[in-house]
């Protein structure tokens, strides 16, 4: 079954220790995103890789990281989390192709940060 | 700047009616316009896109309508079931640069048994 997997679904965590969302995809696509979602504000592109070993910033990447170093894997780092990311997670994936609007999404992390 | 919003946070209807959630977006650059489907607990799941050069797009029981004199989007859901009920996204993608999708805020349908 095609499929983006992301672990875990809800973490509750403290200001400040680090945290790796993992996100997995077995359509070997070229195209991952991370996304948050916050109530009124749809969902915000986070970073994005192109493929393997290709990343950059969206629209919002201050306090995070990520690296891909293998295609089917996409993870989220907060190096030091800080409350206001409190928020609801997804990844993404597609196949590099403009023509391409269809987006596979994950289940989502739900992440508090107190 | 760039903008993909809706004029509706929540929409109500009867189940069996026709459903109609609109959008506004600013960018009269994007390449394609998109409506995803979010249900409560899951991912964002695609339903219909429409290339920036048409006007009207259908699938199953949905159509998507594309006005660019007025930069207005809409969906249309024919004979609304209790299985519809989610929040719908509209968004956004420009087959240049990093080609992400630009997301509007959502808004929730309510179908009424």
């Amino acid at each position: 079954e095609a499929q983006v997997t992301q672990n875990p679904r809800y973490l509750i965590t403290v200001t400040g220790k680090k945290l790796t969302v993992t996100c997995s995809q077995n359509m070997n696509h070229e195209y991952m995103s991370w996304y948050r979602q916050d109530p009124g504000l749809g969902l915000r592109q986070i970073y994005y890789s192109m493929n393997v070993e290709v990343t950059d910033k969206g629209d919002v990447p201050e306090g995070y990281k990520v690296s891909r170093k293998e295609k089917r894997n996409f993870p989220l780092i907060l190096e030091s989390p800080s409350p206001n990311q409190t928020s609801l997670y997804f990844c993404a994936s597609s196949p590099w192709d403009r023509r391409n609007t269809e987006a596979f999404f994950g289940q989502g992390t739900r992440l508090t940060v107190v | 700047g760039e903008s993909v919003g809706l004029h509706l946070p929540t929409l109500s209807v009867q189940e069996g009616d026709n459903s109609i959630i609109n959008c506004a977006y600013s960018n009269s650059a994007s390449d394609y316009f998109i409506w995803y489907k979010q249900e409560s607990g899951k991912g964002p799941q695609f339903i219909i896109d429409i290339r920036s050069n048409m006007d009207k797009r259908q699938g199953q029981r949905v159509t998507v309508l594309l006005n660019k004199t007025v930069k207005h989007l809409s969906l249309q859901i024919a004979a609304t079931q209790p299985g519809d009920s989610a929040v719908y996204f509209c968004a956004e993608k420009s087959g240049t640069g990093r080609r992400a999708l630009t997301f509007g805020s959502g808004t929730r349908l309510q179908v009424q048994p």
